[in-house]
Parts: C-alpha cells; structure tokens; sequence
C-alpha cells in the first residue's frame, strides 16, 4: 500500500547511544517532516525539507540532525541519546498540488534510559 | 497561551449520539486539519478544510474562518470512533506547509 513507513517501530535506547530514525514515501510527495509527540503536548516539529535538497528546523530541533536522502527518503538522527529525547516520533509527507494533504507514518516509540 | 486550542480535553458518550468536539486558533490559516489516532498510536487525515464544511460518512467538520473556530461532529456515535482528535493549523503566509497542532480530544464510546 502506498504510503509513509517509518522504522523502527520500537526502540530503547542507553543515555548517550546513537541512532537514525527511517522514513520513507512513495507517493512522490516534495515535504517531509518529522515530529515529537509528548504526553499533553501536541505533536511538535522537529525538522522538515520542502523539497529535495533542503532541511530546515521545526520548533525543537535540539540533540537532531535529519538527512533528505533522496526524494523518498527522510532520515532523522539522534547522536547521543538524552532520556529528554523519550517520545513518539512521526515522520509525515505532504503535496502542494493535492492541497497540502499530509500522509503520516505509524510512529517510532522510542525510550532512553 | 496555545495557538490552537481544543474542547474538551476528554468525552465519553453513549453509543449512538451526536459527537461535537471544538477548535478554536488564534493566527491566520490557509488550511486546518482534523486528524485521527487510534489506540495503537497511528495518525489518519480525516479533513482538510479552507472554508465550509466537508462530510464524510458519520463524520461533518466546519469551519468559521471569521470566528477562528472549527468543528467535527460524529454522528450515530460507534466505539470504534474511540479515538484521540487531533485539529491543527496551517498557517497563513509563507510557502512551506508546516502545521501547528491542538493537544488533541480523547473520544471514548460506550457500547
């Protein structure tokens, strides 16, 4: 099925430890995005690329870098790990020409201690 | 204060009312979302809206861009419409397409 798919679906990480967070899109979407989302807290962007080629930061783009690989692909990476960092984080995609209708992922629940 | 504010923050219902949940913003938009997320944590789009009202199926959302207020109703309330409703914002201006989200309602149906 079309559509965004995120990797991995789980994961805990040590205090420190690195790792990159997949997000891939096959509906030819130019915006990708990635968010935050916290307990009573809406979803929070971290960073974005509105095209190929091009990042730029979201609201709380601290202890992130992200990658836009390519056209599909959108790659979001902690480097050392801050218990700070646990969240649900959700890549998303979107198009102009359909309106800015926004596709998500289904969530990388990721835990650091 | 939150740009976009929703109401209320949690509803349970009978199965088969009528479901109002609220957003009101405070900046300029060019488009507002209504999205869904189930349980199991994955986020659909249900509705993107300039003006107006859309349907679809048991779901209505409007829109008052002069008032800065939005609505989803469900009708015919299911507990399969348990959920949690999420409103956001595009905001007016500017070429890119980032949102601005509500906290979100939690919507549980009783059978």
């Amino acid at each position: 099925n079309a559509g965004v798919t995120q990797t991995p679906k789980f994961q805990v990480l040590k205090t420190g430890q690195s790792m990159t967070l997949q997000c891939a899109q096959d509906m030819n979407h130019n915006s990708m995005y990635w968010y935050r989302q916290d307990p009573g807290m809406g979803l929070r962007l971290i960073y974005y690329s509105a095209s190929e080629g091009t990042t730029d930061k979201g609201e709380v783009p601290n202890g992130y870098n992200v990658s836009r690989l390519n056209k599909r692909e959108f790659s979001l990476r902690l480097e050392s790990a801050a218990p700070s960092q646990t969240s649900v984080y959700f890549c998303a995609s979107s198009v102009r020409t359909d309106n800015y209708g926004y596709t998500f992922g289904s969530g990388t629940r990721l835990t650091v201690v | 204060k939150n740009e976009v504010e929703q109401s209320p923050q949690n509803l349970t219902a009978q199965e088969g009312e009528f479901i109002t949940i609220n957003c009101s913003y405070s900046v300029g938009i060019s488009a507002l979302h209504w999205l869904q997320q189930h349980p199991g944590g994955g986020i659909v789009s249900l509705f993107m809206l300039s003006s107006g009202k859309k349907k679809h199926g048991r779901l209505i959302a409007t829109i008052n861009i002069q008032e800065k207020h939005s609505s989803l109703h469900i009708t015919a309330s299911h507990p399969r419409d348990s959920a949690v409703y999420i409103c956001a914002v595009k905001r007016a201006g500017g070429g890119n397409e980032k949102l601005t989200f509500g906290t979100g309602t939690r919507l549980t149906i009783i059978p």
